[in-house]
């Protein structure tokens, strides 16, 4: 079965602070790994996804992961947090399988002060 | 905005009543997903729906179902309602059921509150 762990379900930095949300997975396939965020009262927009390949992916709004099998970690950075990255992230895993659900992570709050 | 619509927005009831949530995904999208949130679950998969059929079942109550109709939409169908089942519910779509990679693109949720 697969899972995903997110250590720390809240994380508060300074406005142009380096953010780092960390996401562990387990799974005895391959991973299809995303990550989510959800500002208040809001649905879930995606920030990035890894497929296949590259194992650096690129997502919206200045965010990046990157998929290390080694570690079996896909953690969120952003070089600098503005106030309005301030919300909650969620990392996901789907694998082939296991239909097309998606496995939830409890999810980090990220405050970011001024 | 995704492009996923659900109603209503806010739905407050009492226990032991019966309720209807009612997605409509992106236009194009076959493929339908009922998640709920909740404050100890967390974000859980219900249920699938893809073209019409069920796909595929997750942590879904025998209390609650789940339809597709012919033109796409949705509707969660939550029924003996309980103060546990007081959550956010999502409905997500997604292109096809081509495989775990597709992006589920989410609507706003449905926040019932049961009391």
């Amino acid at each position: 079965a697969q899972s995903v762990t997110q250590l720390g379900s809240h994380v508060s930095v300074s406005e142009g602070a380096l953010v780092l949300l960390r996401c562990n997975y387990s799974s005895s396939v391959p991973p299809y790994l995303f990550w989510y965020v959800q500002y208040p009262n809001q649905g879930l927009q995606l920030l990035l996804k890894y497929t296949t390949g590259a194992t650096l992916v690129k997502g919206i709004n200045g965010f990046e992961a990157e998929f290390k099998k080694s570690e079996t970690s896909f953690h969120l950075t952003k070089p600098s947090a503005h106030m309005s990255d301030a919300a909650e992230y969620f990392c996901a895993v789907s694998v082939w399988g296991n239909t097309d659900k998606l496995i939830f992570g409890t999810g980090t709050r990220l405050q970011v002060f001024p | 905005d995704s492009g996923v619509t659900q109603t209503p927005k806010h739905l407050i009831t009492a226990t032991g009543q019966r309720v209807t949530l009612r997605c409509s995904p992106r236009s194009g999208d076959l493929s339908v997903y009922w998640y709920q949130q909740s404050l100890d679950q967390g974000l859980q998969f219900l249920i699938q729906y893809y073209n019409g059929e069920e796909r595929a079942k997750g942590n879904i109550l025998e209390r609650f179902s789940a339809q597709q109709f012919p033109d796409l939409h949705s509707e969660l169908n939550l029924s003996s309602l309980e103060l546990g089942d007081s959550a956010l519910y999502f409905c997500a779509s997604s292109v096809t059921s081509g495989g775990p990679a597709d992006t589920q693109y989410f609507g706003p949720g449905t926040r019932l509150t049961v009391l």
